[in-house]
């Protein structure tokens, strides 16, 4: 099974806020990510957080860590069509920490107007 | 910088034929990433390398398909024979070693479709 995992998909209505939730297995992964997928497009890195913080914000966007739960959120704050996307949690596992990324399946979010 | 660019954007192409799928990478970055999405299967990686040599190629799905990377600015998934199985979106993505924090830059992909 996946070592990265993530509830399948979201629907959020316009203006209210986003939480993709992810739970990884590696408690010595040094770094996590977010990335968005847009249809027909690449992955783009969103933001991501080092795992000796908690709480990373950059703009409409709030990453929570809990390291002991191994639980890592992403909030989106007022929602907007735009970010209508599947989203990837990543981990990077400090046995390979130059290298590969641990990806999760991706949450597909689908907002309403 | 463009970014990390693929070619071609999309490929349709005949059971048994050879696919060749191109990559270019960031210039400076010596990691480069082969993946594969489908929507049964989610994102693969196939196969990576580092300073254009292949690291870990344990995702590649057979023999059918093999990569290489001749130089640090370029890079090829080549498929031979295809099969319908193998349509997919192949993504190449590039990553230095200057800060974990930029994680990969991943280009737009490739769909083939093999009929």
């Amino acid at each position: 099974g996946e070592d990265v995992e993530q509830s399948l998909f979201l629907s959020v209505r316009e203006g209210d806020s986003s939480v993709i939730n992810c739970t990884y297995t590696d408690s010595s992964s040094t770094y996590l990510y977010w990335y968005k997928q847009e249809p027909g497009a690449g992955l783009q890195l969103l933001t991501y957080i080092f795992s000796n913080m908690d709480m990373k914000q950059d703009q409409r966007l709030t990453v929570l860590l809990n390291k002991k739960d191994k639980h890592l959120s992403l909030r989106i704050a007022d929602t907007q069509t735009g970010d209508s996307a599947i989203y990837f949690c990543a981990e990077s596992p400090p046995d390979d920490s130059w290298g590969k990324l641990q990806f999760g399946a991706g949450t597909q979010v689908v907002v309403t107007p | 910088d463009a970014g990390v660019i693929q070619s071609p954007r999309h490929e349709v192409t005949e059971m048994g034929q050879e696919v060749t799928l191109r990559c270019k990478p960031i210039s400076g970055h010596d990691y480069l990433f082969w993946y594969r999405q489908t929507m049964m299967r989610g994102l693969e990686l196939l196969i990576y390398f580092n300073n254009n040599v292949p690291i870990d190629d344990s995702g590649m799905p057979e023999d059918r398909f093999s990569a290489k990377m001749p130089n640090a600015s370029f890079s090829t998934l080549k498929i031979q024979p295809s099969e319908p199985r193998d349509s997919a979106v192949y993504f190449c993505a590039s990553r230095g070693t200057m800060g974990l924090g930029d994680g990969y830059t991943f280009g737009s992909g490739t769909r083939l479709t093999v009929v």
